[in-house]
C-alpha cells in the first residue's frame, strides 16, 4: 500500500532560518506529489505541487520543493521563514490511476519564533 | 475557482445519536469529492470518495456512510455515533482531470 512519510513532527525556528521539511513517499510508478498547508484556523490550501518536468517546483510565498526521484523524497524548503509561516503542512502523493486519490503524511508543525 | 462550504462548523453529539454532515461544492460540475478525517499528528485519513451521484467508494470500514445525492452535494452519516467518531472532517472536491483538491473549512465533530 502507498505511504508518505513526514519525519518532523514539530519543528521549531527562529525567523530568517532557513527550512527543510522532510517527506518520502512509497511508491514505485509514476506520482504527483503535493505540499498542502494549514495555516491556524484556515482551510488547508495546496502550497506547490509537482507532475513532471523540472523536479524543482516553486510554489506560494518562496517555497519550493524538489523531487529526487531516487529516493522517493519530495522535501520542501524555505530559505527564511517568517513569523507568517507558523502552520502545519502536509505533503501528499497520488498515483496515477487512483480517482485522483491522496495519500497524506502525518503533517508537521511549524512554529517560528520573532 | 472551486468553494466549498460545509456545516456545521462545529458539533456536539452523544453517542449513539445519528450524525449527518453537509457539503457543497461551488464553481464546478461532476466533481470527485471526498471526505477525509483528520487527527492530530496522524494526518489526513481518506474515508469516502465519490465519481458521480450515488456513486460512493468507501476507503476503511467504519461507523460512517456517505451519500451524494446530488452532483455538488456530498453527505456524510451514521445512525449511532461512537466515541471514537470525534474528529475533524474535512470535504474536498477536484476536477475529473486535475489532481488538485480544494478543501472546506472543516466540521469539528465531538461524541460525548
Amino acid at each position: 500500500a502507498q505511504s508518505v512519510s513526514q519525519h518532523n513532527h514539530h519543528v521549531i525556528l527562529s525567523e530568517a532560518a532557513s527550512l527543510e521539511l522532510g517527506c518520502n513517499y512509497s511508491y514505485g510508478g509514476t506520482v504527483n506529489l503535493f505540499w498542502y498547508v494549514q495555516y491556524p484556523g484556515q482551510h488547508l490550501q495546496l502550497l506547490l505541487k509537482y507532475f513532471s518536468g523540472d523536479p524543482l517546483v516553486k510554489g506560494i510565498k518562496g517555497f519550493e520543493a524538489e523531487f529526487i526521484k531516487s529516493k522517493f523524497s519530495f522535501n520542501l524548503r524555505k530559505p527564511s521563514v517568517q513569523w507568517s509561516d507558523t502552520a502545519e503542512y502536509f505533503c501528499a502523493v497520488n498515483a496515477n490511476g487512483g480517482y485522483n486519490k491522496l495519500i497524506f503524511g502525518a503533517g508537521t508543525r511549524l512554529a517560528v519564533h520573532p | 475557482s472551486q468553494t466549498i462550504h460545509q456545516w456545521p462548523a462545529t458539533l456536539v453529539q452523544p453517542v449513539g445519536s445519528p450524525l449527518s454532515l453537509e457539503c457543497t461544492v461551488e464553481g464546478t460540475s461532476n466533481p470527485n469529492l471526498y471526505w477525509y478525517r483528520q487527527a492530530a499528528g496522524r494526518g489526513l485519513q481518506l474515508l469516502f470518495y465519490s465519481v458521480g451521484i450515488g456513486q460512493i467508494s468507501s476507503e476503511v470500514p467504519q461507523n460512517l456512510s456517505a451519500s451524494r445525492p446530488q452532483d455538488r452535494q456530498f453527505i456524510l452519516s451514521s445512525k449511532k455515533l461512537l466515541l471514537s467518531d470525534s474528529g475533524f472532517y474535512l470535504c474536498a472536491s477536484t476536477f475529473r482531470t486535475s489532481y488538485e483538491q480544494y478543501f472546506g473549512p472543516g466540521t469539528r465533530l465531538t461524541v460525548t
